[in-house]
């Protein structure tokens, strides 16, 4: 598809194990969000890239907290050691460029855990 | 860093009635003001942007006004209809990172 896809789509963990989710960008996007949106609140950012590096790691709430990404395509957002306040959902976003360029979001990961 | 305000939280009107949708920003560096439409259980959706350089911008039944001076801009959706039921979002780009405000869930009463 030539959305941005995002995996799981939902994931239910217990509390103390780690999980990764998955985002797929639009091709030839530079820019890729992370986003965290706990259930009937705003959007709160985490971190970004341009190309593969990430120049703003400043929402990141805490060092169980990280991601990377490869050939300036899929990222991976990693959570270790989950916490119950880290549900929520967690949303991808990426655009051409950073910026004042629209960002496309994906449907995001649901993350509850127990 | 910016900060957005968004009022109100929960808007009801009834079909074919106007909404509007205020919001306000700090930094006077942003230049980039997107809203944003956010169904049940989907990602945002870019409804409508303006840039600093315009006053006002209208797409149909939606419009977005700016006020660079007061540093507050505002969405307008005119003739209501259920479908446009949804959490709305504004954001304000100073730079590389949007900063999104706390969202209007809007309730469209047929």
């Amino acid at each position: 598809g030539a959305g941005v896809s995002q995996s799981p789509s939902n994931k239910v963990t217990e509390k103390g194990k780690d999980v990764e989710l998955r985002c797929d960008p639009i091709s030839g996007h530079t820019a890729l969000y992370w986003y965290r949106q706990r259930l009937g609140q705003g959007l709160e950012f985490l971190i970004y890239f341009q190309g593969n590096s990430a120049p703003d790691k400043s929402g990141l709430p805490s060092d169980r907290f990280s991601a990377e990404r490869t050939g300036e395509s899929v990222s991976t957002l990693t959570i270790q050691r989950t916490q119950q306040e880290d549900s929520a959902v967690y949303l991808c976003a990426s655009s051409l460029l950073p910026g004042n360029y629209e960002q496309y979001f994906g449907p995001g990961t649901r993350l509850t855990v127990t | 860093g910016e900060n957005v305000e968004q009022h109100p939280s929960t808007l009801s009107v009834q079909e074919g009635d106007s909404a509007v949708i205020k919001c306000t920003y700090s930094d006077s560096a942003s230049n980039y003001f997107p809203w944003y439409k956010q169904e049940l259980g989907k990602g945002p959706q870019l409804i409508i942007d303006i840039r600093s350089n315009v006053g006002e911008k209208k797409d149909q039944r939606i419009a977005v006004t700016l006020n660079k001076t007061a540093k507050h801009f505002s969405l307008h959706i005119t003739e209501t209809q259920p479908e446009d039921s949804a959490v709305y979002f504004c954001a304000a780009i100073p730079g590389n990172q949007f900063y999104f405000g706390t969202g209007t869930s809007l309730t469209v009463i047929p």
